[in-house]
């Protein structure tokens, strides 16, 4: 398989619910990334890894955790959602060097009832 | 302000013709700039990226970059009713972080 991958591709859940998003590069990548896209908003920043190591954490709230096992691997688990965490939850790697093109996985569309 | 603008649109095109797409972003020392297709329900796709000033080509895109007006723009010419999509452009600012900063896109209708 190639490029970045994300599973499931649709996931409903309860606010009581414990899943977790996974994501995997086949790139060869460094870097790893999180992104929210909600309804009518832009595509929001949630994390950053580089190298394994966690560079950023865009402020978001502790019910989203994310886990970094390795460069090619990045979950997000999900605990005691909310109804607006409803969203498109995108992955997407980046290369080394001077270019900082990143490419993005398909999605995970979560819905929280 | 925010961070990247960009027209939400739709923008409404006839088959064949040139669609402009533009975007401006307000932090001076951004450097790199790309342009991602979405189609509805669909992940981003980069279609084009460009780093220094002017004009950069691949096939039927051509993105243009301006920093000293903080402009950029994404030209389709010969669109094709497959070219409707939202646009977005996103910046990276120079930290370390290297994470993408998204404008809203714009919608792209083109008529058949």
């Amino acid at each position: 398989e190639t490029g970045v991958t994300q599973t499931p591709r649709h996931l409903v859940m309860g606010m009581t619910n414990k899943k977790s998003l996974k994501c995997e590069q086949h790139l060869g990548h460094n870097a790893m990334y999180w992104y929210k896209q909600s309804a009518k908003k832009p595509l929001e920043l949630m994390f950053v890894y580089n190298f394994k190591e966690q560079t950023e954490n865009n402020s978001v709230p502790s019910r989203f955790s994310p886990e970094c096992p390795n460069s090619s691997h990045l979950f997000l688990h999900l605990h005691t959602l909310q109804p607006e965490d409803s969203a498109l939850y995108l992955c997407a790697s980046r290369g080394g060097g001077d270019y900082n093109e990143q490419f993005f996985g398909p999605g995970t569309r979560l819905t929280v009832l | 302000q925010k961070e990247v603008e960009q027209n939400s649109g739709p923008l409404s095109v006839p088959e064949g013709a040139i669609a402009s797409l533009n975007c401006t972003y307000s932090d001076r020392v951004s450097q790199s700039f790309f342009w991602y297709r979405q189609y509805s329900g669909k992940s981003p796709e980069l279609i084009m990226s460009i780093y220094s000033n002017g004009d950069k080509e691949d096939g039927r895109f051509t993105a243009q970059l301006n920093k000293a007006s903080q402009y950029v723009s994404l030209l389709i010419r010969d669109s094709q009713p497959s070219d409707s999509a939202t646009y977005l452009c996103a910046v990276i600012i120079p930290t370390g972080r290297r994470a993408l900063t998204f404008g809203s896109g714009t919608r792209l209708q083109v008529q058949p």
